[in-house]
């Protein structure tokens, strides 16, 4: 089962706007991270967020966690076609081993 | 850095057929872990190894079964392969508890089962 779930599922944009990205989740978390993958590679991590903190930046990228609302988002500024790839969020839940659960990504397409 | 290996690339097999996915680390991690990725499905785990000596079961384990051989290496073995089971597989490591930390991928292997 999907704990997060990303909204858009697919996002299209030209070089230099900003892309946002959100994902909801369904249960408590311990924390929350987003991972990008490219085409035909595995993921990478991007960013981890504690579930008692609401925002944090590295470089470009900023996310955002609101447990109240149980939801977060991505945020890549002055996008470049290097950013085009599928984007996931995926959640620790509180309590027991705390496996990630991934939720289906968004295609992310910056145009030059 | 090789950082998380994953053999072989590419396979074909026929329904019913076995095989092994390797998968090797050098980071000293922990916890390794399966997944497969289905379109539009996302990421599902399929089993688990929080530490050397130990394995768990994920979300999606049957028909696999995975073998912890030493710190480094945790390899997924298909008995009778099955259409089904037709994916892109991942292996991933972390330093320690699987949903505390970063999880560090492979580039994974395409199987397709006919």
């Amino acid at each position: 089962s999907q704990q997060g779930e990303e909204d858009p599922q697919a996002l299209s944009i030209q070089e230099g706007e900003n892309a946002t990205m959100n994902c909801s989740y369904k249960t408590s978390i311990n924390n929350l991270q987003w991972y990008r993958q490219n085409s035909g590679r595995g993921l990478v991590h991007l960013i981890l967020i504690r579930s008692n903190e609401r925002e944090k930046h590295s470089g470009r990228l900023r996310v955002t966690l609101d447990t109240s609302k149980k939801s977060s988002s991505l945020l890549i500024t002055a996008s470049r076609a290097a950013d085009t790839a599928s984007y996931f969020c995926a959640t620790g839940k509180s309590g027991g081993y705390n496996k990630l659960i991934f939720g289906a990504g968004t295609r992310l397409a910056v145009h030059p | 850095n090789a950082g998380v290996t994953q053999t072989p690339k590419f396979q074909v097999l026929k329904t019913g057929q076995s095989m092994t996915l390797q998968c090797a680390q050098d980071m000293n991690h922990n916890s390794m872990y399966w997944y497969r990725q289905d379109p539009g499905m996302g990421l599902r785990l399929i089993y688990y190894s929080a530490s050397e000596g130990t394995t768990d079961k994920g979300e999606v384990p049957n028909g696999y079964n995975v073998s912890r051989l030493n710190k480094r290496e945790f390899s997924l073995r298909l008995e009778s392969a099955a259409p089904s089971q037709t994916s892109v597989y991942f292996c991933a490591s972390s330093e320690g508890a699987g949903g505390n930390q970063p999880q560090h991928f492979g580039d994974g292997t395409r199987l397709s089962i006919l």
